[in-house]
This record gives structure tokens, C-alpha cells and sequence, in this order.
């Protein structure tokens, strides 16, 4: 399986501040997606990261929220923009594998989260 | 949209005992996953199922792809304290994830 690594791996911010969190993969892949976990919850998908075009964004989160960049195959980044309380969660990076094909019957795995709490 | 029940809720057990938690889905899936969440970590998967009836096991882990494709259950044999964590069931109909709610582990040794 891909190792993944995600920075930071948690910060304490100011509302109306921005943080931006980096994710870095050690193989090519095809498909990188980011989610949020609130406190006690399961995972919810934002956003899937789309090499060299615009993320594709699910219900409920948009791209001035959550701007996000995919320069190559293996690194993105997901900026949360000017926070609120609201927005404490764990954000989560996860790549489709084994090897990173986009298809159906591939795997998908994460990395170890950013939590972030926003004061 | 897609939405996965996933049961029991949280579950509180002995040491050595058998283990049993399931999801289901009015909708189909193409492939479930089965991952655990350990405190201040990401989700691990733990066992892949892509074909419906498969029954794939990893250690004393067993995870069954229900023959409708709608459902899939995991079974922890001879629980020890280590198995304490959240799991989370997945399906996939396309390109994306659906996860269940999850299920709390706490072995009591």
C-alpha cells in the first residue's frame, strides 16, 4: 500500500484565519480525495483532487471554503478558509490503490489526519 | 444519496470473546472495505471484498460481501485488548466511498 503523510499533523487556530495541509504520497496515483471527520462522527467526503484541473466538490462544500491544488501525481494540498469553531474536525487525505488505476474495485487508503481545532 | 447502516452502535466485551458487526444498504455495492480508526490516527483498512459472496479473512479477522451486494459483515475471533478502536464499514458504487457510522470497540480485559 501507498505510505501517505499529511502536514501539519494538527494546529490550534484563530477564527477567520486560514490553514493550508499538505498531503504527500510516496508512489503515483491516480485518485486522491480529501475528507473531514467531525468529533465523534464518521468520515465525509469533501472533495475529490484532480491532477491539473479543479477539484470536484461534493454536496455541501465548495471551493472558496476549500480551495484545493493537485500540482502532480503524488502531493495536494486542502486549504480550510477563514475558520470558524465550526470547522474542528480531522481532515483526512486518502488515495485510491493498489496502484492507483481510478478503477472501481480499487482500494483506498489514508493518511494519518490533521486535526484541527479553531478557537 | 447512498447511505450505509452500520450496527451494533458501540460494543463492550470480554477478552476471547467472538465479535460480529455488519452493514447494510439499500443501494448496491461494487466493492465494501473494512477499516479501524485507533484514537488521533486515520483509518487502516483491514480487509478489501470485491466480489459478492466473497468471504476473505486477514488473521482473526473474517469479512463476508453479501451475495445481494447490499450488505457485508466482519467477525473478530478471540477479541484481545488491541481490537479496542472504532470501525467503519465502505462501499463503493463508483469512484467514491460511502462510510457507515461506525462501530465502537471497548474490550474489557
Amino acid at each position: 500500500s501507498a505510505v501517505i503523510s499529511q502536514k501539519p499533523s494538527r494546529d490550534i487556530c484563530q477564527r477567520g484565519t486560514s490553514l493550508t495541509i499538505q498531503c504527500q504520497v510516496d508512489s503515483q496515483v491516480t485518485m486522491m480525495f480529501w475528507y473531514r471527520q467531525q468529533p465523534g462522527q464518521s468520515l465525509t467526503l469533501i472533495a475529490t483532487a484532480n491532477q491539473g484541473s479543479e477539484a470536484t466538490y461534493e454536496s455541501g462544500f465548495v471551493i472558496d471554503k476549500f480551495p484545493i491544488s493537485r500540482p502532480n501525481l503524488t502531493f495536494s494540498t486542502l486549504t480550510v478558509s477563514n475558520m470558524s469553531p465550526e470547522d474542528s474536525s480531522i481532515y483526512l487525505c486518502s488515495v485510491g490503490g493498489p496502484l492507483g488505476r481510478g478503477q472501481a474495485t480499487d482500494t483506498q487508503y489514508f493518511g494519518p489526519g490533521t486535526r484541527l481545532t479553531v478557537l | 444519496g447512498q447511505q450505509l447502516n452500520q450496527s451494533p452502535q458501540s460494543m463492550f466485551i470480554q477478552e476471547g470473546e467472538d465479535v460480529s458487526m455488519n452493514c447494510t444498504s439499500s443501494s448496491i455495492f461494487n466493492t465494501w472495505l473494512w477499516y479501524k480508526q485507533d484514537p488521533g490516527e486515520g483509518p487502516v483498512l483491514l480487509i478489501a471484498l470485491y466480489k459478492a459472496g466473497e468471504l476473505t479473512s486477514n488473521g482473526r479477522l473474517t469479512a463476508q460481501f453479501g451475495i445481494t451486494r447490499k450488505d457485508s459483515f466482519l467477525n473478530i475471533s478471540a477479541s484481545i485488548p488491541s481490537d479496542v478502536g472504532i470501525y467503519f464499514c465502505a462501499g463503493r458504487g463508483g469512484n467514491k466511498l460511502v462510510f457507515g457510522a461506525g462501530t465502537i470497540l471497548r474490550v474489557k480485559s
